[in-house]
C-alpha cells in the first residue's frame, strides 16, 4: 500500500521569501501526485498535479512542484510567497491507473508572517 | 457553474442521534467520496463509490452509512455508533476523464455533536 509524508506540520515563513514544503511517498508502482491547498472552513483546491512527463510541474498562485523518483519525492516551492497562501497543504499520491482513491499526507500548516 | 454542494455548512446534534450529510454534484462524475478531517490527521477515508448503487468501505467506515441511489448525490449518516462524530466532513467526486483521477472537493460540513 501507499503512504505518503509531510515531514513538516507547522511552517512559517516571512512575506516575499521563498518556500519549500516537504513531500515524500512510498510505492513500488507508478503514481500519480496531487498538491491540494486548504483555506479555513473550505474544501480543498488542486494547485498542481504530477501525472507522466517533465517533472517539474507548474501550478496556480506561482506554485511549482518538482517530482523525484529516485527519491520518491514531490516537494512543493515558491519563490516569493504573500500573505495569502497562509493556508494548509497536502501532498496526495494515486497508484496507477484505474486506481480511484488517493492517500493524503497529514498536511503542511504554511504560516506567512508579515 | 459546476462544482460540488455540501449542506448544511455547520451542524450541531446531540449525543445518541443519527445525521445525515449531503452531498450533491453536477460534474457528471462517476466516483463519489466521503472523508473526515481532524486536527493534524489530514484526510480519512470514509466511503466511496464508483457507481450507481454501489459503494466500499474506506479506512473508517465504522460508524458511517452510505446510498448511492443517483449518481449526482452520495449522503453521508453518521450513526449514534460513531464513538467520536465531531469533525470536518468533506465530500469528493471524480472520473477517468479528469486526468490521473484529480478528486473534486465540496465545501464541507462541520458537524459538532454534544
Amino acid at each position: 500500500a501507499q503512504s505518503v509524508t509531510q515531514l513538516d506540520s507547522q511552517v512559517p515563513v516571512f512575506e516575499e521569501a521563498p518556500v519549500e514544503l516537504r513531500c515524500n511517498y512510498s510505492s513500488s508502482v507508478s503514481v500519480y501526485l496531487f498538491w491540494y491547498v486548504q483555506y479555513p472552513n473550505q474544501g480543498l483546491q488542486l494547485l498542481l498535479k504530477y501525472l507522466s512527463g517533465s517533472t517539474l510541474v507548474k501550478g496556480i498562485n506561482g506554485f511549482e512542484a518538482e517530482f523525484n523518483k529516485s527519491q520518491t519525492s514531490f516537494h512543493l516551492r515558491k519563490p516569493s510567497v504573500h500573505i495569502s497562501d497562509t493556508a494548509e497543504y497536502f501532498c496526495a499520491v494515486s497508484v496507477g491507473f484505474g486506481n480511484e482513491k488517493l492517500t493524503f499526507g497529514t498536511g503542511t500548516r504554511l504560516t506567512i508572517i508579515p | 457553474d459546476g462544482g460540488i454542494t455540501q449542506s448544511p455548512k455547520y451542524l450541531f446534534r446531540k449525543e445518541g442521534q443519527n445525521v445525515t450529510l449531503s452531498c450533491e454534484q453536477n460534474l457528471n462524475h462517476d466516483a463519489m467520496y466521503w472523508y473526515r478531517q481532524d486536527p493534524g490527521q489530514g484526510l480519512r477515508l470514509i466511503y466511496y463509490s464508483q457507481i450507481v448503487n454501489d459503494f466500499q468501505k474506506g479506512d473508517i467506515a465504522e460508524g458511517y452509512s452510505v446510498s448511492r441511489e443517483k449518481k449526482e448525490s452520495f449522503p453521508l449518516t453518521v450513526t449514534s455508533a460513531q464513538k467520536n462524530p465531531t469533525a470536518f466532513y468533506l465530500c469528493a467526486s471524480t472520473s477517468p476523464g479528469t486526468g490521473g483521477y484529480e478528486q473534486y472537493f465540496g465545501p464541507g460540513t462541520r458537524l459538532t455533536v454534544t
